[in-house]
């Protein structure tokens, strides 16, 4: 089946310091890229919407300068954490939908294995 | 705003034991509803999905079925083995375009 790979799977940084996180399609042109964000027992939050060459769709109540995301190709998307806080420690997962090598629609989402941010 | 609830957990079986997670769901309109499952270590999977009222999702022994009158999507196993220890997550899509809305999740442990 399609997969996603998220790097890295954890992260520990400095509060003030800008953290990326990459999420790849291994096997599939990922035309469309969502990322979320999970705090300790809680739902996943959608935070935003990447579509291959255009800008993100933001969520509400996220904000769109501190969370950079970019869809440059069909295989990688990134999120950027700016100038991290300790708030912004999390789990944030990736997942995308797109077109196999065979054309076909890949029919459903697949899913990163998330990476753990810790902000000291 | 669209809103999933499912029990919280772990849920602590022994093997061969019935599962029943419950999932239940706040939603204009008729969303489809998923089951996804975490193993340790990897990325949510799609388990199975209902599309619209009294579908039944089915896959790998587990079942759930799209029950409008109560909003809820329960999945249930009849005889869990260890390998189905994991985390389950329910979610809803209103939008037809993939944005889900997802449950807590419930962790579930089997033990031999």
């Amino acid at each position: 089946g399609a997969v996603v790979s998220q790097h890295p799977s954890w992260v520990i940084c400095k509060s003030g310091t800008s953290v990326k996180i990459e999420c790849r399609s291994l096997d599939f042109q990922a035309t469309t890229m969502f990322w979320y964000r999970q705090f300790p027992k809680q739902s996943l939050m959608l935070m935003a919407t990447s579509n291959e060459g255009s800008k993100a769709t933001y969520e509400q109540g996220v904000e769109k300068d501190k969370f950079l995301i970019n869809h440059a190709s069909l295989t990688l998307s990134t999120l950027t954490v700016t100038s991290a806080h300790p708030e912004d420690s999390s789990f944030y997962i990736c997942s995308a939908r797109g077109v196999r090598s065979d054309n076909a629609n890949t029919g459903e989402l697949f899913f990163g294995e998330g990476s753990r941010l810790t902000v000291l | 705003g669209d809103s999933v609830t499912q029990m919280e957990g772990p849920v602590t079986l022994s093997e061969e034991a019935f599962l029943t997670i419950n999932c239940t769901y706040t939603a204009t309109g008729y969303p489809s509803l998923f089951w996804y499952v975490q193993y340790p270590g990897e990325g949510l999977q799609l388990l199975l999905k209902a599309t619209k009222a009294d579908d039944k999702g089915s896959n790998k022994g587990f079942e759930a079925t799209y029950r409008k009158e109560t909003t809820s999507f329960h999945l249930e196993k009849g005889s869990v083995q260890v390998s189905d220890s994991a985390v389950y997550f329910c979610a809803l899509d209103n939008t037809g375009f993939q944005k889900l809305v997802f449950g807590t999740g419930t962790r579930l442990l089997v033990s031999p």
